[in-house]
């Protein structure tokens, strides 16, 4: 069971927005930032989103993060088939000796 | 263009030992904290362990269920990144990557298969 809770799969469609949810708790989304992992099909995971809602270069802005109290939230506007993959939250536990905890991890699947 | 490349899976017997590698290119190795980070079949991500740059003290850190079985070194004059896994075990069977970073993982490798399986 992971420490960080997201639901196993969202769906929508083409150019609809979609959010995919992240909790946590005190000891890690509450008080450290939270980056975000899309894993395409058969490939590795890569990062999308860091410090709660900071791209990396090359990250349509398409992709949003935020972080509220204990839950993050990714949101994709304008869904291509292409972003149908496996999206993972991580972050840090201040109070396990885990440095980085990740979601179970949610499918997008776009419809 | 920052690169990571595992080697060294394959199928291993239990309580057999395994020793995979990590080659980086592209960025600073010496000054980087790097990363194992696992994924069972159809399963989600898993932290292994980490191994903190020379200046930073060189010293590794372990999850529970790899803890002792598990060793992390690196050789920065080489720029790559081991992971010696010992006593293996069904549940160790998973795609092993390498991934740069100290709170996120910034990069990822493509990852090399780990089967455990008599």
């Amino acid at each position: 069971q992971s420490v960080l809770t997201q639901p196993p799969s969202v769906s929508a469609a083409p150019g609809q927005k979609v959010t995919i949810s992240c909790s946590g708790s005190n000891s890690n989304i509450g008080i450290n930032y939270v980056s975000w992992y899309q894993q395409l099909p058969g490939t590795a995971p890569k990062l999308l989103i860091y410090d709660d809602n900071k791209r990396p270069s090359g990250i349509p802005d398409r992709f949003s993060g935020s972080r509220s109290g204990t839950s993050a939230t990714l949101g994709i506007t304008g869904l291509q088939t292409g972003d149908e993959a496996d999206y993972y939250c991580g972050t840090w536990d201040s109070r396990l000796s885990v440095p980085w905890v990740f979601g179970g991890g949610t499918k997008l699947t776009v419809l | 263009e920052v690169q990571l490349v595992e080697s060294g899976g394959g199928l291993v017997q239990p309580g057999g030992s395994r020793r995979l590698s990590c080659a980086a290119s592209g960025f600073t190795f010496s000054t980087a904290w790097m990363n194992w980070v696992r994924q069972a079949p159809g399963k989600g991500l898993e932290w292994v362990g980490r191994i903190k740059s020379a200046t930073d003290g060189g010293t590794a850190d372990y999850a529970a269920p790899v803890k002792v079985r598990f060793i992390i070194s690196r050789d920065d004059s080489k720029k790559t990144l081991y992971l010696q896994m010992n006593s293996l075990k069904s549940e160790d069977t998973a795609v092993y990557y390498c991934a740069t970073g100290r709170t996120r993982a910034d990069y990822w490798g493509l990852g090399t298969l780990v089967t455990v399986s008599s």
